[in-house]
């Protein structure tokens, strides 16, 4: 059961334009939530993140939209730039049994295009 | 230097094998990590650990054992390697909730 889904494996963007890039999640005890990015050959990254008690968060060119409601949160990357082109993951974090973890989705690999 | 490092980067085994990848970071975490990473699978979580006597499995634990050889070495082992565990293996620590440092990644293929 993929509590974490990221339902597109590619996106593809032109540079200077926005990059949307999409997870919905199924477990509503999830309590903060992760974008990792990462490059080939080497580990995940840690890019931006969200309190579940909040609803939208900004870094730079980086903001992540949280919908509670709807389950559902979105990376925006505005101007997409050549640099930006990765495999993103969403994680959730929630305390378990047997302490905290991070679930993750599948990821969307992003390409920003001259 | 790297805060996350992982050793081998790269391995190539046969079935039956028994192997093992070794994680050691310098950034003096509790917390340690093995995922795995499988192409249309993300990132699943392996083992983790929350100091050097607590170990605790992960969803997919089968087939994988770990050690805790202190705060700063954690060690995944395949005791007998199969194909379908052919994928990328990440460590990752973390001193809190939430945010967790990815190593670079071990590529293990079992032929």
């Amino acid at each position: 059961d993929q509590q974490v889904k990221q339902n597109s494996p590619s996106l593809s963007v032109q540079e200077g334009r926005i990059s949307i890039l999409n997870c919905d999640y199924t477990n509503s005890m999830f309590d903060y939530f992760l974008w990792y990015k990462k490059y080939p050959a080497e580990g995940p990254t840690f890019l931006i993140s969200i309190s579940s008690i909040k609803d939208k968060n900004e870094d730079g060119r980086f903001t992540v939209f949280l919908n509670k409601s709807a389950k559902h949160l979105s990376l925006h990357i505005v101007p997409s730039q050549p640099g930006d082109s990765a495999v993103y993951f969403c994680a959730a974090h929630a305390f378990t049994g047997g302490g905290n973890k991070l679930t993750f989705g599948t990821g969307t690999q992003l390409k920003v295009e001259l | 230097d790297a805060d996350v490092t992982q050793t081998p980067r790269n391995r190539i085994t046969k079935t039956g094998k028994r192997i093992m990848l070794e994680c050691s970071q310098t950034k003096g975490h509790d917390r340690m990590y093995w995922y795995r990473q499988d192409p249309g699978l993300g990132l699943r979580l392996i083992y983790y650990s929350f100091d050097v006597k607590d170990i605790n499995k992960g969803e997919i634990s089968d087939g994988y054992s770990v050690s805790r050889q202190a705060q700063a070495k954690f060690s995944l082992s395949l005791e007998s390697a199969i194909p379908n565990q052919t994928a990328l293996y990440f460590c990752a620590t973390s001193d809190r909730p939430g945010q967790i440092f990815f190593g670079p990644g071990t590529r293990l293929t079992v032929l």
